[in-house]
């Protein structure tokens, strides 16, 4: 099976803009969630969808949003970006809801923003 | 708040070795605790986890072991070898009735000296 894929790989963006990423998990995982690592924070949890719904929600402001598609494809927004997030966004997938089920993290989009 | 501490930060050790990682957890519903390595530039993988109806469990070099009352668990890696060197990730989930989170210890950079 192909593992967890993200899309882009690198950005860089401007402070105000917006940006959009893309997670694709593995075929039949059906629970995604988003990670923010940084090198002073670590791994921060941002949100997971499973089946097409918000799950749960770390403690980021409301620019920070996401979706999940009917496919389990799932995407994250940020908007009017600040150089702080700046980091590395891993999602990770895994085949059901709750705990105990292993999470497979994708490689990760690297955003910088100027 | 729903926390995960972890020490040390950075932990050097000769080959042939162990090396021992500690983490605490602060919300006492927890009940999965995995562990993940990253390598420099990769994403992380999981190597072990442990449940909380279990103390002790064992996968060749390494051992994980969970003090409930305590609220700490450890990771344990006999007969290090240099390609042990990378950032270990304690992580401890926070589990509802149909989602969970994972929270991340901040990590520990491990140096194996040949």
């Amino acid at each position: 099976k192909a593992g967890v894929t993200q899309t882009p790989r690198y950005l860089i963006k401007t402070r105000g803009q917006q940006v959009t990423l893309s997670c694709s998990p593995i075929s039949g995982h059906r629970s995604v969630s988003w990670y923010q690592q940084t090198p002073g924070q670590g791994l921060q949890f941002l949100f997971e969808y499973f089946s097409e719904t918000q799950r749960n929600k770390g403690n980021f402001p409301g620019r920070f949003s996401g979706r999940q598609f009917s496919n389990s494809r799932s995407e994250m927004n940020v908007s009017t970006l600040e150089l702080g997030d700046s980091a590395l966004y891993l999602c990770a997938s895994s085949l059901g809801q709750g705990a105990g089920n292993e999470q497979f993290f994708g490689p990760g989009t690297r955003l910088t923003v100027l | 708040g729903e926390n995960v501490e972890q020490h040390p930060s950075t932990l050097s050790v000769q080959e042939g070795d162990s090396a021992v990682i500690k983490c605490t957890y602060s919300d006492s519903a927890s009940n999965y605790f995995p562990w993940y390595k990253q390598e420099l530039g990769k994403r992380p993988q999981l190597i072990i986890d442990i449940r909380s109806n279990v103390g002790e469990k064992k996968d060749q070099r390494i051992a994980v072991t969970l003090n409930k009352t305590a609220k700490h668990f450890s990771l344990h890696i006999t007969e290090t070898q240099p390609e042990d060197s990378a950032v270990y990730f304690c992580a401890a989930s926070i589990s509802g009735d149909s989602s969970y989170k994972l929270i991340f210890g901040s990590g520990t950079r491990l140096l194996v000296r040949p």
